[in-house]
């Protein structure tokens, strides 16, 4: 079964632009995590931000989690071709397992 | 340093035929897991180890699917017979035992993934 469930399940922009990609979950968590996957690859972890954390910042990616909504965001700013990939949303409560959304894929234009 | 390694990267057999899939998990991470994706899907997991205990395989369809973890380092995914429906990639991935990270989090690290069809 899949936790979380992201939003849209697919985005097209240019180079330059911002990208914002959204999860939602269902049940408390300790900790969410955002992993990209580009094609035919496995997954690559992004960023982790804690239950009691509201915003993070990694390079071009921000984070923000909003508990009380079960919610969170992802944004790259200034996107480039590069960063065409799928990114998943995963979720879990301590030393339990990582549950994973069902991803957007991104796609960037030069 | 060497990443998680997965073996073969593609595979096709025919439906009833058995395979089975090999990962060597990153030097000193004591957690596996056995992740299947789905065209379009987020990974669902399969199984967890913890060195050679597999603590979570509530997912794993037991009466086709089996794995092990010997010596509490590589693993193998074995499937028999395999089925139309068990198309997909199938993820290894490994972390540092849970609790490690001071948020108690697990961070994965994957491999590149074997992907399976079924004919």
């Amino acid at each position: 079964s899949q936790q979380g469930e992201e939003d849209p399940q697919a985005l097209s922009i240019q180079e330059g632009e911002n990208a914002t990609m959204n999860c939602s979950y269902k049940t408390s968590i300790n900790n969410l995590q955002w992993y990209r996957q580009n094609s035919g690859r496995g997954l690559v972890h992004l960023i982790l931000i804690r239950s009691n954390e509201r915003e993070k910042h990694s390079g071009r990616l921000r984070v923000t989690l909003d508990t009380s909504k079960k919610s969170s965001s992802l944004l790259i700013t200034a996107s480039r071709a590069a960063d065409t990939a799928s990114y998943f949303c995963a979720t879990d409560k301590i030393t339990d397992k990582l549950i994973f959304g069902t991803g957007t894929r991104l796609q960037v234009f030069p | 340093e060497a990443g998680v390694v997965q073996s073969p990267r593609y595979k096709i057999i025919e439906k009833k035929q058995p395979v089975a899939f090999w990962c060597n998990p990153i030097s000193g991470h004591n957690t596996l897991y056995w992740y299947r994706q789905n065209l379009g899907q987020g990974p669902e997991l399969l199984i967890r180890y913890e060195n050679e205990e597999a603590v979570d395989d509530s997912q794993l369809p037991k009466d086709r699917f089996s794995a092990e973890r010997l010596k509490g380092v590589d693993s193998t995914l074995k499937i028999q017979p395999a089925e139309l429906g068990d198309s997909a990639v199938y993820l290894c991935a490994s972390s540092l035992e849970a609790g490690a990270y001071s948020s108690g989090a697990n961070v994965l690290t994957f491999g590149a993934g074997s992907r399976l069809t079924v004919l």
